[in-house]
């Protein structure tokens, strides 16, 4: 297993684009968050997802945004009509729920909208 | 106020020298995590502590669960140790709930 991976690594794009990101978590997870990260910042939650349900979504995660994790392995987060505030680094992170065990980080997509 | 703060937010060292990172919490937690980050945003987990305190290498952690207080330190720190050091508690009523981050504490460490 490689760890966590997110695809991809850096994403410039313009302003009212979609953007979508992608996670491949450890395999044997079944917990599976989103946290972003701005400059100088520690990261926040975004949302995160047991097996394939999403149980619970941050007040930051607007309309614009979507996360799914279909079959609950990958999961993509989508943003919509892409806004300047919206340029941070998107991390996600996997773990195993009662292990005892902790997080395993992606190393980020960096979003910049221009 | 957050929920959780670091101190320093910036620390500089010589190498050689024995580094402490502060983080205290005000919410009731499952555990506590440390964290260190490089240039890239690659984060890596360094600690996960529910109580007393762990050692990996050079790098020690503790917690006082009562006080709502952890340390890290670093012993005979080196350049390579040069990174943003976060503190992060878990909420959850077990290991794996979602986390709430502290700023981060920017550590650079000289030759």
């Amino acid at each position: 297993d490689t760890g966590v991976s997110q695809d991809p690594r850096h994403k410039i794009t313009k302003r009212g684009q979609n953007v979508t990101f992608r996670c491949d978590p450890i395999s044997e997870h079944n917990r599976l968050y989103w946290y972003r990260q701005t400059l100088g910042q520690g990261p926040e939650f975004l949302t995160y997802f047991q097996n394939e349900a999403q149980l619970e979504k941050s007040r930051l995660l607007s309309d614009r945004f979507s996360a799914e994790r279909p079959k609950g392995s990958f999961s993509t987060l989508e943003i919509q009509r892409t806004e300047q505030g919206d340029s941070a680094m998107y991390l996600c992170a996997s773990s195993f729920w009662g292990s005892g065990y902790g997080y395993t980080f992606g190393s980020g997509t960096r979003l910049t909208v221009v | 106020k957050n929920e959780v703060e670091q101190s320093p937010q910036n620390l500089t060292a010589q190498e050689g020298e024995f580094i402490t990172i502060n983080c205290s919490y005000s919410v009731g937690i499952s555990a506590l995590h440390w964290l260190q980050q490089h240039p890239g945003g690659g984060i890596v987990s360094l600690f996960m502590l529910s109580s007393g305190k762990k050692k990996h290498g050079r790098l020690i952690a503790t917690i006082n669960i009562q006080e709502k207080h952890s340390s890290l330190h670093i012993t005979a720190s080196h350049p390579r140790d040069s990174a943003v050091y976060i503190c992060a508690v878990g909420r959850g009523v077990a290991s794996g709930s979602r986390l709430t981050f502290g700023e981060g504490t920017q550590l650079t460490v000289n030759p």
